[in-house]
This record gives C-alpha cells, structure tokens and sequence, in this order.
C-alpha cells in the first residue's frame, strides 16, 4: 500500500541553524500539507501546498519557514533560523485521488526535531 | 483555535466490549469529519470519515456518527480489541484540500 514517508526521523540541531525536513507523499495525489505536534499538545496545521505554490498557511509559518516541490516525488520544509519553541514532531502529509478522497489525508510518520 | 475539541482526554474499556469516543465542534460550516488513531511517535493512521451530508458511516468495526444539529459526532469501535489502544484524534475540514483542524485526542485503553 503506498505509504508518505519523512526523512531524517530524528534531527538535532542548535538554535539558528537551518533544517530542512523532507517528505515523499504519495506518488498520485495533489495536495501536501505540514503540521507539527509539540509535545502533550494538539497537532497543528502549518501550510498546504497545491499545484505548485502554497495554498494556505497558519499564522504559525513565518518568514522562517518555507516549503519547496523541486521535484516530481520530494516535498520539504525549511526552517531558515530555529528557535528552541520549533522542537516538535513535524508531520507531513498528503491527500487527492479519486472521487471524495480530497478530504482523507494520508500522514508520514514524522520527523522530531529537535532544538538545543 | 478550539474549534474542535474532545473533552474526554482518556477512555478504559473492556475487551469485547464497545468503545465510544465523542467529539464537539464549533463551526457549522465544516464540511468533512475525520478519526485518526495514533500510536506513540508514529503519524496519524486514517480511520473513517463521514461527509456532512451524511449522518452515520459504517466500516467493518468502526462506525462514525453524525449530529449537525448538535455539532457532535462519535466514533464507535465494536468489538474493541487490545490493539486498538491508542490516541484517536478527530479533524474537521471546511473543504476539499484544506487543512484539517484536529481536536486534543482521546487516549484509548482497551484491557484484555
């Protein structure tokens, strides 16, 4: 069954330093999203992506943050200067197949981030 | 942003037996409901959905229901199962392709 898939699954990085997280949705759908979860709290929408140029996003993605699709299969975030209060699991997912599958999104299994 | 809320923050239940897990929303205009079950750093696993034109929605053990009126649906789980012990989370969405605003997730618990 075709699956999301994130990579690393753990990053450790020292505040201001730049991640990039990356993420391979699943290779028919349309629509790609990030959320992220810090810990004991809800998971939380950061951006949508569709047909090339971002569709949405909270008031939590900054100019910190960006989302790039350089290829067919890749799609990845990227924290341009990490603050201590980005440490969370990043989720991406993906959603779009078929007649009403638009609303089911499909998510990786995530990558921790972590600041120090 | 508590648009969707659980307020049950755990559930126990006995193997065999019926999980229910309830959830309220805010928004009358969401136009898709979402379960997602979550095991302990792994994603959200899709469960069930259920269209707001819709008021129930049935698959194999899982079956979710609908009430617009009173801006609540609950998933039910029959017969629940030991595995099935996890965190589920329900998501709302106000159209195709939009963000899911998710609620804070149910701690399931299903003894042998």
């Amino acid at each position: 069954e075709p699956e999301v898939t994130q990579t690393p699954s753990h990053q450790v990085t020292q505040m201001g330093q730049e991640v990039i997280l990356r993420c391979v949705p699943i290779s028919n759908h349309l629509y790609f999203y990030w959320y992220r979860q810090i810990l004991g709290q809800k998971v939380e929408f950061l951006v949508s992506f569709y047909n090339n140029e971002i569709s949405e996003k909270s008031e939590i993605f900054d100019d910190q943050f960006s989302v790039e699709r350089p290829d067919g299969s890749n799609f990845t975030l990227k924290i341009r200067s990490t603050k201590l209060e980005d440490s969370a699991m990043y989720f991406c997912a993906s959603s779009g197949s078929g007649q009403g599958k638009y609303y089911e999104q499909y998510f990786g299994p995530g990558t921790r981030l972590t600041v120090t | 942003d508590q648009q969707v809320k659980q307020n049950s923050p755990s559930l126990s239940v006995q193997e065999g037996r019926i999980s229910i897990l309830n959830c309220d929303y805010t928004n009358s205009m969401f136009d898709y409901f979402l379960w997602y079950k979550k095991y302990p750093a792994e994603g959200p696993t899709f469960l069930i959905s259920i269209s707001s034109i819709k008021d129930k929605n049935e698959d194999g053990r899982f079956t979710v229901f609908l009430n617009k009126s009173a801006k609540h649906l609950s998933l039910h789980i029959v017969p629940s199962q030991p595995g099935d012990s996890a965190v589920y989370f329900c998501a709302a969405s106000l159209y195709q392709g939009g963000k899911l605003i998710f609620g804070q997730g149910t701690e399931l618990s299903v003894k042998p």
